[in-house]
């Protein structure tokens, strides 16, 4: 079974450039989060999907973050325009469902490390 | 907001010792998991408890969770070098999953 898929890897900008993040969860999850995780740190949740509809985005710093998720698999995350404190890594995880008391291990990504200049 | 903290912060012990961390959220929790991340990686699932009180194992890991589903617990018994990493306990509310402030533990051989 493939795991989740992210790309790029690194990417190195400047403070007030643009960047996207690419995610291809595992076949069939519904589920999908973003998570930013800042060096030393445990990740902090962005933004959930149930499908294509959004779950949770209230730490998502809506005046600069957007993610979409359209027809309800793959995803993009983009920061416009970045900010230093930005640089982190950023995770993407997939899970099968989310309700509550169901089985939902998250599956991660090798993630995206983004270092603002 | 839905808070997660774990202590200790780091642990170093000696091959052989064992090691403890605990999770403590700030709001009752419908289940909990445990992840591991080594360096440089991505976080792996290791458990998900959901009953209130419940004991799993996994070979030297124990987990439990708290009566109260407020805390919750990974203990390891006889520490080996490839245990090296930073656990994470992630707690969900409703719909909401918050991290810990995750445990980074060093081995000693």
């Amino acid at each position: 079974e493939a795991g989740v898929a992210q790309s790029p890897r690194y990417k190195i900008i400047e403070k007030r450039q643009s960047v996207a993040f690419w995610c291809n969860p595992i076949s069939g999850h519904a589920t999908l989060y973003w998570y930013q995780q800042i060096l030393g740190q445990g990740p902090k949740l962005l933004i959930q999907f149930q499908n294509n509809g959004v779950v949770d985005d209230s730490q998502l710093p809506k005046d600069r973050f957007s993610a979409e998720r359209l027809k309800g698999v793959d995803s993009t995350l983009k920061i416009q325009p970045a900010k230093l404190e930005d640089s982190a890594v950023y995770l993407c995880a997939s899970s099968l469902g989310q309700l509550a008391g169901s089985y939902n291990e998250q599956f991660f990504g090798p993630g995206t490390r983004l270092t603002v200049l | 907001g839905q808070q997660v903290m774990q202590i200790p912060q780091y642990q170093h012990v000696q091959e052989g010792e064992d090691f403890t961390t605990y999770c403590n959220s700030s709001t009752t929790l419908s289940n909990i998991q445990w992840y591991k991340q080594r360096p440089g990686g991505h976080p792996v699932f290791l458990i998900q408890l959901v009953k209130s009180g419940e004991v799993k194992k996994q070979k030297r890991l124990t987990f439990q969770f708290g009566e109260a589903k407020k805390n919750s617990s990974l203990h390891i018994t006889a520490t080996q070098t490839t245990d090296v990493g930073t656990y994470f306990c992630a707690g969900r509310g409703y719909q909401k999953v918050t991290f810990g402030t995750g445990t980074k533990l060093q081995v000693i051989p």
